[in-house]
């Protein structure tokens, strides 16, 4: 069964560029998180949806950072412009979802590496 | 929200079991404590989730006591391969609310030869 699947892995931009991610959550998994991880840091939450709607988005900074997820499937995240204090890693997850019980774990994708100049 | 509280670090040999232990004074009672592995330049992976007493899989333990003011992850035996960060996380995850506790800073272990 294929995980999550992020791409790029790695980008390298000048600030105030533009940037986006792209993230293909496991098949059937209602849930999608972005999260942010700062080097030694514990990933934070950016936005989560449930299907297409966004259900958390408190945390997303939303001067600069957009995010969509039209189908209810992939998402993408967007930067605009980029700072070069959004160098980190961005994360994507998804999970079957609160509805579906359990212990909705998250499965997390590699990541997206991304270094602002 | 529950804050949770870890070592920042911890040494072991390999083969000994390893207990790292997150406290979290002010849980819920709808919450759960979850607990997940981080590897460098991979994205967590979840251990194991509990809500009282004791928990085990293949892989963990997980105690919790009466109280559920804290908690305890044990690595048995562990190896080179367990080397990683681990992270507590408190929350009720049927309600969405076990999304918003931020993963902290967790717990670096090292297993050494």
């Amino acid at each position: 069964e294929a995980g999550v699947v992020q791409s790029p892995r790695y980008k390298i931009i000048e600030k105030k560029q533009p940037v986006a991610f792209w993230c293909n959550p496991i098949s059937g998994h209602n849930t999608l998180y972005w999260y942010l991880q700062n080097l030694g840091q514990g990933p934070e939450l950016l936005i989560r949806y449930e299907n297409e709607e966004a259900v958390d988005d408190s945390q997303l900074p939303k001067d600069r950072f957009s995010a969509e997820r039209l189908k209810g499937v992939d998402s993408t995240l967007k930067i605009q412009p980029a700072e070069l204090g959004d160098s980190a890693v961005y994360l994507c997850a998804s999970s079957l979802g609160v509805l579906a019980g359990g212990h909705n774990e998250q499965f997390f994708g590699p990541g997206t590496r991304l270094t602002v100049l | 929200l529950a804050k949770t509280t870890q070592p920042i670090s911890m040494d072991s040999y390999e083969g000994q079991e390893v207990n790292i232990t997150c406290s979290h004074n002010n849980i819920a009672t709808n919450d759960y404590i979850t607990w997940y592995q981080q590897f460098p330049s991979q994205g967590p992976r979840f251990i194991i989730q509990g809500y009282k007493t004791k928990v085990t899989n293949e892989v963990a333990s997980l105690f919790i006591p009466a109280d559920r003011k804290s908690s305890t992850l044990s690595l048995p035996r562990v190896s080179l391969s367990d080397t990683a960060v681990y992270y507590c996380l408190v929350g009720d995850p049927l309600s969405g609310g076990y999304q918003k506790v931020t993963f902290g800073t967790g717990t670096k272990l090292q297993v050494i030869p």
